[in-house]
């Protein structure tokens, strides 16, 4: 079964220092790897997927399937990025998402 | 353009109690989700539809069910409710085209008591 990992609960980093959120992934496919968003009083919402190789607000994140990894990252912290960050996987010919715990980023100013 | 609408927004059972969470999208996705989410955790698949009449379970079933009788709706029912169902649910669609997004509703919190 495929399953996600998020080390990092909680994230806390300075504005303007770089952020990075981890997230490996075990799954033995082909997988569609995606980074959802949950800012404060809001709905989750897709932030970018990895076929799109695509930087939305700064943030970019490359598969690395020898490493199973999919982090996220930001070279410069702003503090509208304070949200919740969840990780998540589609399994090849699947539709429904598998998540990862999430991890909550606090941006200091 | 709603998306995906779910309500109660909040609502407080007393164990055994029954209710049912709505869920309604206009974007004529055949794709439909119940995710769960409780503290500290990631979302957990509970029940899923692909379609009108086509329901399947989830990663954590146990405790729910659900109904498609239309493409826009999918309610999710709760029949003696325990202390353990008490969680954040997101219901969520997802179209079949080749980006397949997946777009959710705003959450509704439901504690049993």
């Amino acid at each position: 079964a495929q399953r996600v990992t998020q080390p990092e609960k909680l994230l806390s980093v300075f504005k303007g220092a770089p952020v990075e959120l981890k997230c490996n992934y075990s799954y033995s496919g082909s997988p569609e790897l995606f980074w959802y968003v949950q800012y404060s009083r809001q709905r989750l919402q897709l932030l970018l997927r990895h076929i799109s190789r695509e930087s939305i607000k700064g943030f970019t994140a490359d598969l690395n399937k020898g490493e199973t990894s999919f982090h996220l990252k930001k070279p410069f912290a702003q503090e509208e990025d304070s949200a919740m960050y969840y990780c998540a996987l589609r399994e090849q010919g699947a539709q429904k998402l598998v998540f990862g715990q999430g991890t909550r980023l606090t941006i200091n100013p | 353009n709603a998306g995906v609408t779910q309500t109660p927004k909040f609502r407080i059972l007393k164990i055994g109690q029954s209710m049912t969470l709505q869920c309604t999208q206009d974007m004529n996705h055949n794709y439909m989700y119940w995710y769960r989410q409780d503290p500290g955790m990631g979302l957990k698949l509970i029940y899923y539809s692909v379609g009108a009449g086509i329901t399947d379970k989830g990663e954590v079933p146990n405790g729910y069910n659900v109904s498609r009788s239309t493409t826009e709706d999918f309610p999710l029912r709760l029949e003696l409710a325990a202390p353990s169902q008490t969680s954040v649910y997101f219901c969520a669609s997802s179209s079949t085209d080749f980006l397949n997004t997946i777009y959710f509703g705003e959450g509704s919190w439901l504690t049993v008591v």
